[in-house]
C-alpha cells in the first residue's frame, strides 16, 4: 500500500463546475497535510494546507480533512480552465519531511 | 525576492558521465530538499539537509548518488557515474521551521536531466 494514494485521473469537469479531488494516507500518526498544483513542466506550489478535521476554505479552495477515515480532498469551485493542472497531495508525519502522492490531473474545459 | 533557484534548468549527457546540479535556497530558510520526478514514480524525496547537514538520506538510489551543502546558500546533487533510469526532473526545495515542523516548501524550477 502506498502511503499517500491519488486517483490519477484525469479529471475532466466543465468550466464553473466543482472539482473534487481526493487523497487517502497510510499512517494514523500524520499531522499536517497540504495540496499542491504543478503546471505541466512547471515546479509544484502549494495552493493549500490543513491540519485539523474539518473544512479550510481559501477563496475558491476548500480542504476538507478527516483523520479518522484517513483522507483529504480538496474541493474548487467555479472550476475555470487556467486550474487545469496536477495537484499532488502531501503528507507530513510530523517530521520534517513530506510524502508526496503521484497526483490528479485536472482538466477543466470551456 | 527571489525564489530557489536551480542550475541547469536542461542537461543532456551520455551514459557514464558525471552530472551535477546546483541549488541556491530561498535566503534565510534552513531546510534544503531534493526531489526527483518521473512519471512512472511521481515526487520522490533523495535527501534533505538541516543547517546544512544532511538528515536522511534513505531516498537516495544508490551509491552513484551523492549530494553536498558546503554553506547555507547551496547545495549540489551530484552522479557518477549516469545511467539512462536517472533522467528525470530534479527539484530542490527549501523551507523554514515553525512551529517545531518544516513550513511551506518551496521549489525550484527544476533541472531536466537526460541521460542517452
Amino acid at each position: 500500500q502506498k502511503e499517500v494514494e491519488q486517483n490519477s485521473g484525469p479529471l475532466s469537469v466543465p468550466e464553473g463546475a466543482i472539482a473534487s479531488l481526493n487523497c487517502t494516507y497510510s499512517d494514523r500518526g500524520s499531522q499536517s497535510f497540504f495540496w499542491y498544483r504543478q503546471y505541466s513542466g512547471k515546479s509544484p506550489e502549494l495552493i493549500m494546507s490543513i491540519y485539523s478535521n474539518g473544512d479550510k476554505e481559501d477563496g475558491r479552495f476548500t480542504a476538507q480533512l478527516n483523520k479518522a477515515s484517513q483522507y483529504v480532498s480538496l474541493l474548487i469551485r467555479d472550476s475555470q480552465p487556467s486550474d487545469s493542472a496536477t495537484y499532488l497531495c502531501a503528507v507530513n508525519k510530523n517530521t520534517d519531511k513530506l510524502i508526496f502522492g503521484t497526483g490528479t490531473r485536472l482538466q477543466v474545459f470551456p | 525576492d527571489a525564489g530557489v533557484i536551480q542550475s541547469p534548468r536542461h542537461e543532456v549527457t551520455e551514459m557514464g558521465q558525471e552530472v551535477t546540479l546546483r541549488c541556491k535556497p530561498i535566503s534565510g530558510h534552513d531546510y534544503l530538499f531534493w526531489y526527483r520526478q518521473t512519471m512512472m514514480r511521481g515526487l520522490e524525496l533523495l535527501i534533505y539537509f538541516n543547517n546544512n547537514v544532511p538528515i536522511d538520506d534513505s531516498g537516495m538510489p544508490e551509491d552513484r548518488f551523492s549530494a553536498k551543502m558546503p554553506n547555507a546558500s547551496f547545495s549540489t546533487l551530484k552522479i557518477q557515474p549516469s545511467e539512462p533510469r536517472d533522467s528525470a526532473v530534479y527539484f530542490c526545495a527549501s523551507s523554514t521551521t515553525s512551529g517545531g515542523t518544516t513550513d511551506t516548501q518551496y521549489f525550484g524550477p527544476g533541472t531536466r536531466l537526460t541521460v542517452l
